[in-house]
């Protein structure tokens, strides 16, 4: 049984792009996280999302969009990067009649040059 | 939110046991502290959690204080493997729960 993963492993970006990251989350699995973590720093949390609607976000710009899929795969979105945008980019996937036991992927390192 | 206070580091000789507290002194009483830990250049893994009661399972055992103020991670045996940062996070358990806020945590260093 694969566990979550995520592509790209790595990604470079300039000022200004637009990027996807896309995360596919453990078998059995319907709801999916985005977490960004900062060099040095915990992950901080953007937004969840099942039955394919964002259901809680956290005190991210609306530059971070994100999707689900029927599969329950994800996808999140940042418009306009910036500096700042520069992270690991993490995605965790849990099922929601077991609280909040989630399985997060490798994650996704950015960088905005 | 609650607020969690965790030291910034600490270290564990390997075979010893591995005790790593947390202060959750504003805990919600339908809140459990879950326990994560993060080693490095990989994303979070899960450990346990738990509400009132201590848990144990393969990994490590979790005690919580009677009050719920604070709760101590024990790994029994730590090994080199053991080395990461350790997080506290008290959250709820309801199917609409999903947001994990992630503090410092406590870097634990495995020496050999």
């Amino acid at each position: 049984d694969a566990g979550v993963t995520q592509s790209p492993t790595h990604l470079i970006k300039t000022r200004g792009q637009q990027v996807t990251l896309r995360c596919s989350p453990k078998s059995g699995h319907d709801t999916v996280s985005w977490y960004q973590q900062a060099l040095g720093q915990g992950p901080q949390f953007i937004f969840q999302y099942y039955e394919e609607e964002e259901r809680q976000r956290g005190n991210f710009p609306d530059r971070f969009s994100g999707h689900q899929f029927p599969n329950y795969s994800s996808e999140l979105n940042v418009n306009a990067l910036l500096l700042g945008d520069s992270a690991l980019y993490l995605c965790a996937s849990r099922s929601r009649d077991r609280g909040n036991e989630q399985f997060f992927g490798p994650g996704t390192r950015l960088t905005v040059l | 939110d609650a607020k969690t206070t965790q030291p910034p580091s600490m270290d564990c000789a390997e075979g010893r046991a591995a005790n790593l507290p947390c202060n959750h002194s504003t805990i919600s009483g339908n809140e459990y502290v879950y326990w994560y830990r993060q080693i490095h250049s990989q994303g979070p893994q899960y450990i346990i959690h738990g509400l009132k009661n201590n848990e144990t399972n393969e990994m490590a055992s979790l005690i919580i204080t009677e009050d719920r103020k604070s709760s101590t991670l024990i790994l029994p045996h730590a090994t080199l493997r053991d080395t990461a940062v350790y997080y506290c996070i008290p959250s709820g358990f309801s199917s609409n729960t999903g947001k994990l806020i992630f503090g410092q945590g406590t870097t634990l260093q495995v020496k050999p």
